[in-house]
């Protein structure tokens, strides 16, 4: 089945050290995002990418990079992590950007500092 | 600019009774609107979509939701719930571009 795959499912890590999430997907959709999502709250948008065009949300830390190799594979980096770093972090696709295609999810990887 | 409003964060409803949950929208423009249903420690998973055809739309898990222009409502409704019904549910408004605008999300729990 075409998918959006995440990994891990579940990250600690330190405090201030860095840490990559990955996603891939096989939908071969052209938009790929992050978003973060604390306890109880709805997710929150981070970057996107269109192909190879980047777009960042205006209010995400500079301490959250990502990058898109190719189009099945998506990375967020976060540089030096922080206690309130600490989220479930969704990774979703969508064929394109026309407001109408539904975003597919993945699973999601819970990132723990400590 | 778009926005949702989802009333209620924790619904509980009795497993064979009706669910509602609501949401409200704001949209400057006519909206794309989304319910998707999150299971713990899980991603989320499009239960339907409105996408300007038919106003009464139907989705998986027998959830359908409405379409109300005049209240700027997009409700999801089920007849009878059923204990695995119980997760988060958020709705979203997308207009165009790629900016989905999630609601706070309602947590349902379905009481045996």
């Amino acid at each position: 089945d075409a998918m959006v795959i995440q990994n891990p499912r579940y990250q600690v890590t330190q405090f201030g050290k860095p840490v990559t999430l990955s996603c891939s997907q096989t939908l071969n959709h052209n938009v790929m995002y992050w978003y973060q999502q604390k306890s109880s709250q709805a997710p929150k948008l981070l970057f996107h990418y269109y192909d190879k065009d980047f777009n960042n949300e205006a209010d995400t830390p500079d301490n959250f990079q990502s990058r898109r190799p190719n189009t099945s594979f998506c990375f967020l980096d976060i540089r030096s992590p922080g206690l309130g770093d600490a989220a479930m972090y969704l990774c979703a696709t969508s064929r394109d950007s026309g407001g109408m295609d539904t975003q597919y999810f993945g699973p999601g990887t819970r990132l723990t500092v400590l | 600019a778009q926005s949702v409003t989802q009333l209620g964060s924790h619904v509980s409803v009795s497993e064979g009774a009706l669910v509602l949950l609501r949401c409200n929208y704001s949209s400057s423009v006519p909206p794309y609107l989304f319910w998707y249903v999150q299971y713990p420690n899980q991603g989320l998973q499009l239960l339907l979509k409105y996408t300007s055809a038919a106003t009464l739309v139907k989705g998986i898990n027998g959830f359908e939701a409405e379409f109300k222009k005049s209240e700027t409502s997009f409700h999801l409704t089920k007849p009878s719930a059923h204990m695995s019904d119980a997760a988060e549910y958020f709705c979203a408004v997308s207009a165009s571009g790629n900016q989905f605008y999630f609601g706070t999300g309602t947590s349902l729990t379905v009481i045996p």
